[in-house]
């Protein structure tokens, strides 16, 4: 299976800060990664796609990069509404991966 | 309106079983393939299976083969994913979501139902 690690585990920030959360794959995924938002209680929102396609509704403040077996996702200007775990996903092949989650927290 | 609603969760004891319904309504369901994640209380996601539209193509992830079956009925616009041989481990929230296919060979999974929780403990 392919292991997916995020760093770092949590990020404290304020709002209007830069914030940037790297994914890596213990293998090549080409550009399979997706990006998801999560609040307690809630479902995962998809983010990003193929590692750096905008899901359609999701703000411009949110941008994904990367190929192969890094990625980042860039959320620029954090907003308040933006206090969330992010977690990244390898969809190139089955079983399906997830990363363990980077929760971002206010400063 | 795309909406996936789960259910069939509950407190089973280790051993016993359980069978998880998922009721999707707002788009074509028999053409999209569909996921069940689930997230054990207070920690991260895990993939646990897929299945295609016409059920021609079924994976699960390790932790649940030969214990956890996936199937649906496009007639009734439904999900499932029957638990047998339950363990402690086993105790999550559990979330059906849809697959996409925008063109690209690898859907994206987009929409996520609210989840149903599964207990398993004696």
């Amino acid at each position: 299976d392919i292991q997916m690690t995020q760093s770092p585990a949590t990020v404290s920030a304020s709002v209007g800060d830069r914030v940037t959360i790297t994914c890596r794959a213990s293998q090549s995924i080409t550009g399979w990664l997706a990006w998801y938002q999560q609040k307690p209680g809630k479902a995962p929102k998809l983010l990003i796609y193929k590692a750096s396609n905008l899901e359609s509704g999701v703000p411009s403040r949110f941008s994904g990069s990367g190929s192969g077996t890094e990625f980042t996702l860039t959320i620029t200007s954090l907003q308040p509404d933006d206090f969330a775990t992010y977690y990244c996903q390898q969809y190139n092949t089955y079983p399906r991966t997830f990363g363990q989650g980077t929760k971002v927290e206010i400063k | 309106e795309v909406q996936l609603v789960e259910s069939g969760g509950g407190l089973v004891q280790p051993g016993g079983s359980l069978r998880l319904s998922c009721a999707a309504s707002g788009f074509t369901f028999n053409t999209y393939g569909m996921t069940w994640v689930r997230q054990p209380p207070g920690k991260g996601l895990e993939w646990i299976s897929h299945i295609s539209g016409n059920s021609g193509t079924i994976y699960y992830a390790g932790s649940v083969r030969g214990r956890f079956t996936v199937s649906r009925d496009n007639a009734k616009n439904s999900l499932y994913l029957q638990l047998s041989s339950l363990r402690a481990e086993d105790t999550a929230l559990y979330f059906c979501a849809r697959d996409y296919y925008d063109g690209n060979p690898n859907p994206k999974t987009d929409y996520w139902g609210q989840g149903t929780l599964v207990t398993v403990s004696s």
